[in-house]
């Protein structure tokens, strides 16, 4: 029974690149989250999406990142042009409902650097 | 805006003492909460969880206590075992028909157990 997973774990790039997160969430689960952690501090939610969907994406910067998860596939996380600012672990949780009663299981998380 | 705060960076218990471990949150909204245990390079793994309309949960070695009047809740391990050597988040997340679906976290508690 695999958990949530992550690619790449670890992901370079140059200041200006794109970079492209995936995020397969455990069997059965429908609601995938990002979260982003900056060094020193707490996980920071994005958003969240179900199949086809954005449900909520109050944490996600205003440009240049988006996220997607279409019908077949895993959730990506697309930050385009990136910065310094970008580096950071992004994580991925998913959830089999919605809603806080239930928990949402986390993958091993991508860490972005930007050069 | 900090909404969960853990204030304790950091905290060294001997082992097979307690570890106790603090959060404080401001948001009135919140009426479900959740400790996560993190160790380095890994994602969050969920420990344990409580509504609002309980103040203690508890799971083997873990009790989780909440003070909705002080908007504060603990976590105690006990007796703390060199694998609890880790980082702590406190999540907290409102209800889903009046808030948003992601969790938020603290900062987190760099717990050490000392042999």
């Amino acid at each position: 029974n695999a958990g949530v997973m992550q690619n790449p774990r670890h992901l370079v790039r140059r200041r200006g690149q794109e970079a492209r997160l995936r995020c397969s969430p455990m069997k059965g689960h429908s609601h995938v989250y990002w979260y982003r952690q900056l060094p020193e501090e707490g996980l920071k939610f994005m958003v969240y999406l179900q199949k086809e969907n954005i449900i909520d994406e109050s944490g996600m910067p205003k440009e240049r990142f988006s996220a997607e998860f279409p019908k077949e596939g895993p959730s990506i996380l697309r930050i385009q042009q990136v910065v310094r600012g970008d580096s950071a672990a992004y994580f991925c949780a998913s959830s089999q409902y919605r809603g806080p009663a239930d928990t949402q299981y986390f993958g091993p998380g991508t860490r972005l650097t930007v050069l | 805006d900090q909404q969960v705060k853990q204030n304790s960076p950091s905290l060294s218990v001997q082992e097979g003492r307690i570890s106790i471990l603090n959060c404080d949150y401001t948001n009135s909204m919140f009426d479900y909460f959740l400790w996560y245990k993190k160790y380095p390079a890994e994602g969050p793994t969920f420990l344990i969880s409580i509504s609002s309309i309980k103040d203690k949960n508890e799971d083997g070695r873990f009790t989780v206590f909440l003070n909705k009047s002080a908007k504060h809740l603990s976590l105690h391990i006990v007796p703390s075992q060199p694998g609890d050597s880790a980082v702590y988040f406190c999540a907290a997340s409102a209800n889903s028909g009046g808030g948003a679906d992601g969790l938020t976290f603290g900062k987190g508690t760099h717990l050490i157990i000392q042999p």
